[in-house]
């Protein structure tokens, strides 16, 4: 069974540009969680998705957005990118509520 | 608001020796997660708790989760250099898909 993909695997970026980065679920699991790791703050929940719709949100500002298409592959974008916005965002699937999460290889976004 | 504490956060210690991580949280929980992760990679899942007095084991590595005391414990027996990596435990938050990561322990063996 693949796991989760993650594309692109490295993007660099201008400040005030806006990015999109595109996570590919396990086949048959409808739950994608995106997740930010930094040095300074570790590792932080962004939002999750389920069919098409986000259920839970963390303490983002809202130039960090998501969603998710039909076949649950998921997409996040930022806008207006900033400094600080320099991490490495993983994916992670699952199957619904109360089942582990798999991880992605995560996309490492540099922003100059 | 569930908070997770590591610690220690860094750990320098000889091959063959053994030692312990320890992972306190605040709030009751549905499970707790071990992963690794080596530098510049994603996360590999280690454990999986589901409940209290949980015990697994793998190779020198073995969890385990006490829920009435909200503490795991990840205990390394006789370490070798291939242990070498950044250890995050994790826990669920009841009722919805998100996960609380600790600090992380950055354990460094040498030979």
């Amino acid at each position: 069974k693949a796991g989760v993909t993650q594309t692109p695997r490295y993007l660099i970026k201008t400040r005030g540009q806006q990015v999109t980065l595109s996570c590919s679920p396990i086949s048959g699991h409808r739950s994608v969680s995106w997740y930010q790791q930094t040095p300074g703050q570790g590792l932080q929940f962004l939002f999750e998705y389920f069919s098409e719709t986000q259920r839970n949100k963390g303490n983002f500002p809202g130039r960090f957005s998501g969603r998710q298409f039909s076949n649950s592959r998921s997409e996040m974008n930022v806008s207006t990118l900033e400094l600080g916005d320099s991490a490495l965002y993983l994916c992670a699937s699952s199957l619904d509520y109360n089942n582990e999460q798999f991880f992605g290889p995560g996309t490492r976004l540099t922003v100059l | 608001e569930l908070k997770v504490e590591q610690n220690p956060l860094f750990l320098s210690m000889q091959e063959g020796k053994n030692y312990t991580i320890y992972c306190n949280y605040s709030t009751t929980s549905d499970r707790l997660y071990w992963y690794r992760q080596d530098p510049g990679k994603s996360l590999e899942s280690l454990f999986v708790l589901l409940s209290n007095g949980a015990v697994k084991q793998e190779g020198r590595l073995m969890a385990s989760l006490d829920t009435k005391a909200r503490l795991s414990t990840l205990h390394i027996t006789a370490a070798v250099h291939d242990l070498s990596a950044t250890y995050f435990c994790a826990v669920d938050i009841k009722g919805a898909q998100k996960l609380v990561f600790g600090q992380g322990t950055r354990l460094t063996i040498n030979p």
